[in-house]
């Protein structure tokens, strides 16, 4: 099956500091790459849905100059914490959908963000 | 808003159980609706992907089906094993095009040895 790798697994930061993270589709192009966030308990929540070569469409109440997404390539994205806060300490993954593709999405491991 | 509820949000039993979890969503014009595990800190592994236009989909002992009309899903896992722990999420997609998954919060399921 497709295969998605996120970098890195887990990443420590201070506060004030930005983080960036990878994801990247190993075996297909992705035009769509689509960015949720997990706090302890909840449910995986959709951030953003990036799409190459153009903006990214932000869900309501996730600010865009905080949370930088780049989709450069069609298997890359990126995802950058500006400014991090010890309340954007979360459980960050990404998924890709496969071109013609508008049913499964294949997920990355995760990315496991601590704000000290 | 969609909004997607799983019942139990725990669940214990011994192993060789047959089991069901619950997943229910709020807007009926759904696109399709998956199962996933997900392991502690590790990421998504899907498990079954049923299209709005079927009733249930199997991969060995697992089978998922699928009442649109009332807005629910059930996964049944027969035969529970020790490796069956894990977190069992349950994702919907509403829109045909390029839209995420609206998720529940799982259902975290233990199976003792």
């Amino acid at each position: 099956g497709a295969v998605v790798s996120q970098h890195p697994s887990w990443v420590i930061c201070k506060s004030g500091t930005s983080v960036k993270i990878e994801c990247r589709s190993l075996d297909f192009q992705a035009t769509t790459m689509f960015w949720y966030r997990q706090f302890p308990k909840q449910s995986l929540m959709l951030m953003a849905t990036s799409n190459e070569g153009s903006k990214a469409t932000y869900e309501q109440g996730v600010e865009k100059d905080k949370f930088l997404i780049n989709h450069a390539s069609l298997t890359l994205s990126t995802l950058t914490v500006t400014s991090a806060h010890p309340e954007d300490s979360s459980f960050y993954i990404c998924s890709a959908r496969p071109p013609g593709s508008r049913t499964e999405a294949f997920f990355g491991q995760g990315t496991r963000l601590t704000v000290v | 808003k969609q909004e997607v509820t799983q019942i139990p949000a725990a669940l214990s039993v011994p192993e060789g159980e047959n089991l069901v979890l619950n997943c229910s969503f709020t807007d009926s014009a759904i696109y399709n609706l998956q199962w996933f595990r997900q392991d502690p800190g590790k990421g998504l592994t899907s498990l079954l992907l049923i299209q709005s236009s079927q009733r249930e989909q199997t991969s060995g002992r697992l089978n998922a089906s699928l009442d649109k009309s009332s807005g629910r899903s059930t996964l049944y896992i027969a035969a529970s094993q020790p490796g069956d722990s894990a977190t069992y999420l349950c994702a919907v997609k509403t829109g045909g095009g390029a839209d995420g998954l609206t998720f529940g919060k799982g259902t975290h399921l233990i199976i003792q040895p």
